[in-house]
C-alpha cells in the first residue's frame, strides 16, 4: 500500500505562472513532511518541509500548504522560473526519523 | 566538503554478477539509506543502517545485501538473485533524530544497468 500519493505526475507550467503539486498521506502518526526537488542525474535535495503543527510554511517562491484533517499537502511554486524545471519528490516520516516515505514524483517542466 | 559520495557513477554488470556500490559520508551521520529511482516512480527504500552494526530491510530488500562495518560506509550488494537490477541508486544520510531537521542528504547516484 502506497504510504504517499502524489498528483500531478507531470505539469507544464508558463514562465511566471503558480506551479501545484499535491500529496495525500495515510498515516496519522506522520510527524515531518518535506519535499525534495530532484535534477536530470542528480540526488534530490530538501526544497522545503513542514510539521504538522502549522497549516502554512513559506520559503521565498515556495510555500507548503498542510491541511492534518485532509491528510494532503501541497508545494506551491510562485513565479515558477525555467530554472524550476525538475522532478519534486514529497515525503513524510515519522518523528524519529528512520523510514522516509516518498511520494511518485511530479516532472515539472516551466516553459519560457 | 562535506557530504555523501557514490561510486561508481555508471555501472555495467552482466546477468549472474554480483556487484557492490559504495557509499561514504563524512557528514558524522548516523542513519544511512539506499533507495532504487526507477523512471515515473518515487524512491523505493531498498536498506537502511541507523547504527554501525545494525541494518533494517525496507520495502524492496529482496536480491540486495548491506554491511554497516563504519559509522561512514554503507555499501549495498546488488546480487544475481535480483530480477530486474537495473535503476539508478541513491545513498542518503540523516543525522541523529534529536535536535536534527530530519533532512535526508543524498549522494548524486549510481546508474547500474544490466546487460
Amino acid at each position: 500500500q502506497q504510504q504517499v500519493k502524489q498528483s500531478p505526475q507531470s505539469l507544464i507550467v508558463q514562465k511566471g505562472g503558480i506551479s501545484i503539486i499535491n500529496c495525500a498521506y495515510e498515516n496519522t502518526a506522520f510527524d515531518y513532511f518535506p519535499w525534495y526537488q530532484q535534477f536530470p542525474g542528480k540526488g534530490p535535495a530538501l526544497l522545503i518541509a513542514i510539521r504538522p503543527d502549522v497549516s502554512e510554511k513559506k520559503e521565498g517562491r515556495f510555500t507548503i500548504s498542510f491541511n492534518k484533517s485532509a491528510k494532503q499537502f501541497s508545494l506551491h511554486i510562485m513565479d515558477s522560473q525555467p530554472g524550476d524545471s525538475a522532478t519534486y519528490f514529497c515525503a513524510a516520516s515519522l518523528y524519529n526519523f528512520n523510514k522516509f516515505y516518498f511520494g511518485s514524483g511530479t516532472k515539472l517542466n516551466v516553459k519560457p | 566538503d562535506g557530504g555523501i559520495t557514490q561510486s561508481p557513477k555508471y555501472l555495467f554488470r552482466k546477468e549472474g554478477q554480483n556487484v557492490t556500490l559504495s557509499c561514504e559520508q563524512n557528514l558524522n551521520h548516523d542513519a544511512m539509506y539506499w533507495y532504487r529511482q526507477d523512471p515515473g516512480q518515487g524512491l523505493r527504500l531498498i536498506y537502511y543502517s541507523q547504527i554501525v552494526n545494525d541494518f533494517q530491510k525496507g520495502d524492496i530488500a529482496e536480491g540486495y545485501s548491506v554491511s554497516r562495518e563504519k559509522k561512514e560506509s554503507f555499501p549495498l550488494t546488488v546480487t544475481s538473485a535480483q530480477k530486474n537490477p537495473t535503476a539508478f541508486y541513491l545513498c542518503a544520510s540523516t543525522a541523529e533524530w534529536q535536535g536534527n531537521t530530519g533532512e535526508l542528504f543524498f549522494g548524486e547516484g549510481s546508474r547500474l544497468t544490466v546487460l
